[in-house]
């Protein structure tokens, strides 16, 4: 089982729809989560970051975190076609190596005007 | 803020010769920076650890002596790749420990790497 799971997609939608990203995970340590955007042939970016549970807002992006459940999501309200890309989850936690990441394997969105 | 670029953006080189790819953070400073690779349409697979002023710490099963990583400055890591192969060509990705929290990382843009 690998430590950090992600649907793969290809998830496709239409312009505006709100979009669910998710990522289950088995190490309970991990106290660190992030969400990272792809373009093709890009570096990823840093969308959200959280600590421990809970929820966190910007803009049209709410990143939660179950750690009880060991599930963090990510929600895309009023989806942009320029948000197609892959979403990556990754987390870390706080006596890791140095803030070492383990990422999941990216979930490819698809946003169709 | 918190930008990191990477040099070259696309490299192609003949197989058995050795290429060097550059990482900087412009506007912090890096005590830490992160090497990965990534194959079309996979996640990304960390290779080493880079700290400044100390030996990268490799990931298992990564070359050490093929994939040679300098962390001179708290501004510039490089990985050359040393006899490259085809089976070498991929997308090189290093990311740098950013100024807040400690598991924000900033990412370079990537550098394609194709050996011929």
């Amino acid at each position: 089982q690998k430590e950090v799971e992600q649907d793969p997609g290809p998830l496709s939608v239409p312009e505006g729809a709100i979009v669910s990203l998710n990522c289950t995970y088995s190490n309970s340590a991990f106290q660190y989560f992030m969400w990272y955007r792809q373009y093709s042939r890009k570096g990823p970016e840093l969308l959200m970051y959280t600590y421990s549970s809970g929820n966190k807002e910007d803009g049209r992006f709410t990143a939660q975190v179950d750690k009880s459940s060991k599930y963090i999501s990510l929600f895309i309200r009023d989806s942009q076609p320029s948000d197609s890309a892959t979403y990556l989850c990754a987390m870390s936690d706080e006596d890791n190596q140095g803030g070492k990441l383990i990422f999941g394997q990216g979930t490819e969105l698809s946003v169709k005007p | 803020g918190a930008v990191v670029s990477q040099h070259p953006s696309w490299v192609i080189c003949k197989s058995g010769t050795s290429v060097k790819i550059e990482c900087r953070s412009l506007d912090f400073q890096a005590t830490t920076m992160f090497w990965y690779r990534q194959f079309p349409k996979q996640s990304l697979m960390l290779m080493a650890t880079s700290n400044e002023g100390s030996k990268a710490t490799y990931e298992q099963g990564v070359e050490k002596d093929k994939f040679l990583i300098n962390h001179a400055s708290l501004t510039l890591s490089t990985l050359t790749v040393t006899s490259a192969h085809p089976e070498d060509s991929s997308f090189y990705i290093c990311s740098a420990r950013g100024p807040g929290v400690p598991y924000e990382q900033y990412f370079g843009p990537g550098t394609r790497l194709t050996v011929t």
